[in-house]
């Protein structure tokens, strides 16, 4: 099972924001590890949104920001839009298992 | 261009053998690890394993050690993930992704990703 935390399902208005957590502990996040973000829309692969806790690749919006402390880490979407429906996945290295964890996923509506 | 072009679709029995595979393309495939990752019908994403195709070595999830059998074959810039038996519990979706392994421990990311193999075992 996930080791991370995400709320199932988080929604906003358009133009709203909207922000998922993602809470870990102190073998993970907690212990300094860098978060990042994928978006996942229905039918398709997974795609990097954030790396290395804040940092956004090429072509992502910067509507788009991740931030980290202690043991969780949040992504927030600014100026919700109807095509930031998606999952929301994030992802951390775990020292106690030795290997890379995903959080359980977070639904984006928007209303 | 760089992508990642896994096998298409699959539909074997219980008890079955099965190898996917995953060409990288457009960089050095030798140069970066490639981590596979399942995702069963409307579940999330949970990481199998990793390994680096210019010598091979391998690390696996404890929850997919033993299970499954990742490897590369670097002259044709191809991973692969196998099963010796498969089971019902084994239908999923499974991605190859590129990690970014930067020289800090753990602060590694999936960057490039591949469209995916849906493996379904039912008898």
């Amino acid at each position: 099972q996930s080791v991370l935390t995400q709320p199932p399902s988080v929604s906003g208005a358009p133009g709203q924001t909207v922000t998922i957590s993602c809470t870990g502990s102190s073998s993970n996040i907690g212990a300094g590890y860098d978060v990042h973000w994928y978006r996942q829309f229905p039918g398709t692969a997974p795609k990097l949104l954030i790396y290395g806790n804040t940092n956004r690749p090429s072509g992502v919006p910067d509507r788009f920001s991740g931030s980290k402390s202690g043991t969780s880490a949040s992504l927030a979407i600014t100026g919700l839009q109807a095509e930031d429906e998606a999952d929301y996945y994030c992802q951390s290295y775990d020292s106690s298992l030795s290997g890379y964890v995903f959080g359980t996923g977070t639904k984006v509506t928007v209303l | 261009e760089l992508q990642l072009v896994q096998s298409g679709a699959e539909v074997k029995k219980p008890g079955e053998s099965l190898k996917i595979s995953c060409k990288g393309s457009g960089y050095s495939f030798t140069s970066y690890w490639i981590g596979w990752v399942r995702q069963m019908p409307g579940k999330g994403l949970e990481w199998m394993g990793i390994i680096y195709p210019d010598h091979s070595d391998t690390r696996y999830s404890p929850s997919f050690q033993g299970q499954v059998t990742i490897s590369a074959d670097r002259s044709i810039n191809t991973a692969y993930v196998q099963w010796r038996s498969l089971k019902a519990s084994d239908t999923a979706m499974y991605y190859c992704a590129r990690l970014i392994k930067p020289p800090s421990p753990g602060d590694h990311w999936f960057d490039s990703w591949g469209q995916g193999t849906l493996v379904t075992v039912s008898s």
